[in-house]
């Protein structure tokens, strides 16, 4: 299983505000940057989220990060179908001396 | 812009080898370190490989520790993924990636990825 803990799945209608949780630990999200990264069918990963809470150019403000401790959660408010993906958090971890993933969130747009 | 484009994969047996390549462009190569991410068909996303910038150093997820080798060629802004003893379990898309601080940091860009399948 991933080293990153994510629900496998997310739900809302549109308009509605939802959150991702990404639970880690003291060598990962608890002393690096957590990354976030929306993936649709059959297309390469997107940054949407990187140190915590920061957006790429680009990336609409109705997507936001937050961290605390060991876990990290993403927000999206005013949920459109376009938003209907999977999303993935990330960590450098200083034991691994690499990359940790979240097994990754389905996100459904009723 | 920052262009990453991944090449090499194909159908191979268990047991044999493959050579992924990642030819980079848009950005000074040289001063990222950089890394292999992978996916299993359905499944979540892998770290597999970081190298740093000159290529001194390399870390690999356990998985493919002893059977993949990562390298670089800075003079051809190209990064490399030599995969030994492929296995069922190794058959996924490659994907090559930057890492957005330039060292030790997830990534920020992606190439399209590469399928690599392994299978008799």
């Amino acid at each position: 299983q991933s080293v990153l803990t994510q629900p496998p799945s997310a739900s809302g209608t549109p308009g509605q505000r939802v959150t991702i949780s990404c639970s880690g630990s003291s060598s990962n999200i608890g002393s690096n940057y957590v990354y976030w990264y929306q993936q649709l069918p059959g297309t390469a990963p997107k940054l949407l989220i990187y140190r915590n809470n920061q957006r790429p150019s680009g990336v609409p403000d109705r997507f936001s990060g937050s961290k605390s401790g060991t876990s990290a959660s993403l927000a999206i408010s005013g949920l459109r179908s376009e938003d209907e993906a999977d999303y993935y958090c990330a960590a450098w971890d200083d034991s691994l001396r690499g990359v940790v993933f979240g097994g990754g969130t389905k996100l459904t747009v009723l | 812009e920052v262009q990453l484009v991944e090449s090499g994969g194909g159908l191979v047996q268990p047991g044999g080898s493959l050579r992924l390549s990642c030819a980079a462009s848009g950005f000074t190569f040289s001063s990222y370190w950089m890394h292999w991410v992978r996916q299993a068909p359905g499944k979540g996303l892998v770290w597999v490989s970081r190298i740093n910038s000159d290529g001194s150093s390399t870390s690999y997820a356990d998985s493919v520790k002893g059977r993949f080798t990562i390298s670089r060629d800075n003079a051809k802004n190209t990064l490399y993924l030599q995969m030994n003893s492929l296995r069922a379990e190794d058959t996924a898309v490659y994907y090559c990636a930057r890492d957005s601080e330039g060292s030790g940091s997830p990534t920020d860009y992606w190439g399209q990825g590469t399928l690599v399948t392994v299978s008799s």
